[in-house]
């Protein structure tokens, strides 16, 4: 069964720096084009970025310059390293796989349980 | 960015009766070459992640039940569940995927009336 594990959140100040994890399993992770997904406590779904299987890399406006989404393929995770951070980056951070069998990124298959980003002072 | 609004923000049904979700899109999310819509449902129960229920505006993912479809085109869409079961409580988002950056509708809550 495909398993997605995010880790690495926690609190933070703003201006600071954290790096999340996404261990991916039971599925060929270099084929895949990854995802962040974000969630504002008590909000709905805003996508943050992606990174195809050939390294590809895209952002939203919102955190373009600030946050770096990478991957290790021998390692099977995936990573966003956020700096700069900001009050309205806090937020639960998913990690997500882009549906292969629609051949698009941004359809969202399989989901890891999140972690949890709370920037403040 | 393509703007997507869903009606209603929240919706209570009895069980067994239908529901109902609509999303609208600030653009035309079909694409004219391939004739697909680039639109997806998910559906989101408390203290989970999002599943994907559907994509290309109307196919369902593996494993969706049947009562669970996608109708619509262009920049309007909806959500229809044939017959509601205690386990849809939940809230259901809309997603284009036309253009970056991909954007999702604000969520329909749906409760059992």
């Amino acid at each position: 069964e495909v398993q997605l594990v995010e880790s690495g959140g926690g609190l933070v100040q703003p201006g600071g720096s954290l790096r999340l994890s996404c261990a991916a399993s039971a599925f060929t992770f270099s084929n895949y084009a990854m995802n962040w997904v974000r969630q504002a406590p008590g909000k709905g779904l805003e996508w943050v970025s992606t990174i195809s299987s050939g390294g590809s890399t895209y952002y939203a406006d919102s955190v373009k310059g600030r946050f770096t989404i990478s991957r290790d393929n021998s390692r099977n995770t995936l990573y966003l390293q956020m700096n700069n951070v900001r009050a309205e980056d806090t937020a639960v951070y998913y990690c997500a796989t882009g549906a292969p069998h629609t051949g698009n990124y941004y359809v969202l298959d399989c989901w890891g349980q999140g972690t949890l980003v709370t920037v403040s002072s | 960015d393509i703007v997507m609004t869903q009606s209603p923000d929240s919706l209570a049904v009895s069980l067994g009766e239908r529901a109902t979700i609509n999303c609208k899109s600030s653009q035309n999310v079909l694409y004219s070459s391939n004739n697909k819509n680039y639109f997806a449902w998910y559906q989101q129960k408390p203290g989970q992640p999002p599943k994907l229920l559907i994509y290309w505006a109307s196919t369902r993912e593996s494993g969706v039940p049947d009562r669970f479809s996608g109708s619509g085109s262009g920049a309007d869409f909806t959500l229809t569940i044939s017959s509601l079961q205690a386990e849809d409580v939940a809230i259901y988002y809309c997603q284009q995927y036309y253009t970056s950056p991909p954007t999702f509708g604000q969520g329909t809550k749906l409760e059992i009336k």
